[in-house]
């Protein structure tokens, strides 16, 4: 069965450092979504990408946040200039068209020292 | 407004029992829900979901049960298994021809005992 693949499983870097989250998609689907949830907190909505360009952000997804689809399987977030409260689970998802069930990958753990 | 489910209660049961979780939504106009659950360590999995149209859906194992005159939606499961211990999770999503974003509850922890 296809599913959402993540890397790192788990990043561990320094206040102030740029780090990039990657996730493979599934292949037909054409709707992509970075979510986060912090320890013991909501997953919540970041951003949703179609098209090559962003669909929807929320308030969360500011400057120093981005996304990318660099080539025809990889969606990339990037956070740049790091903070401690960006420590969390960030889940890439994907979907196919309408409203479709959207699966998610098992996430990557960053963690700002 | 206040956000989905808040709280993170926690539901212990007896391998063969039947679970009720039950979650809290917000908007009034959100047309559609989803259940998810999520295991230690993993992404959320879709379970079910239902629109607004209608009041219960059955799948395997799983019912669920959208109350819209006190925005309540509940996930029943039937003879929970310990494979089912997970915290689990509803979304709501605001009416259609718009933004798909959901608002995502806290969860409730579902503990089976064998």
């Amino acid at each position: 069965e296809p599913e959402v693949t993540q890397t790192p499983s788990h990043q561990v870097t320094q206040m102030g450092q740029e780090v990039i989250l990657r996730c493979v998609p599934i292949s037909n689907h054409l709707y992509f979504y970075w979510y986060r949830q912090i320890l013991g907190q909501k997953v919540e909505f970041l951003v949703s990408f179609y098209n090559n360009e962003i669909s929807e952000k929320s308030e969360i997804f500011d400057d120093q946040f981005s996304v990318e689809r660099p080539d025809g399987s990889n969606f990339t977030l990037k956070i740049r200039s790091t903070k401690l409260e960006d420590s969390a689970m960030y889940f890439c998802a994907s979907k196919t068209s309408g409203r479709s069930e959207q699966y998610f990958g098992p996430g990557t753990r960053l963690t700002v020292t | 407004g206040e956000s989905v489910g808040l709280h993170l209660p926690t539901l212990s049961v007896q391998e063969g029992d039947n679970s009720i979780i039950n979650c809290a939504y917000s908007n009034s106009a959100s047309d559609y829900f989803i259940w998810y659950k999520q295991e230690s360590g993993k992404g959320p999995q879709f379970i079910i979901d239902i629109r607004s149209n209608m009041d219960k859906r059955q799948g395997q194992r799983v019912t669920v049960l959208l109350n819209k005159t006190v925005k309540h939606l509940s996930l029943q499961i039937a003879a929970t298994q310990p494979g089912d211990s997970a915290v689990y999770f509803c979304a709501e999503f605001p009416p259609g021809g718009g933004s798909y974003i959901p608002t995502f509850g806290r969860g409730t922890s579902l503990i089976v005992h064998p």
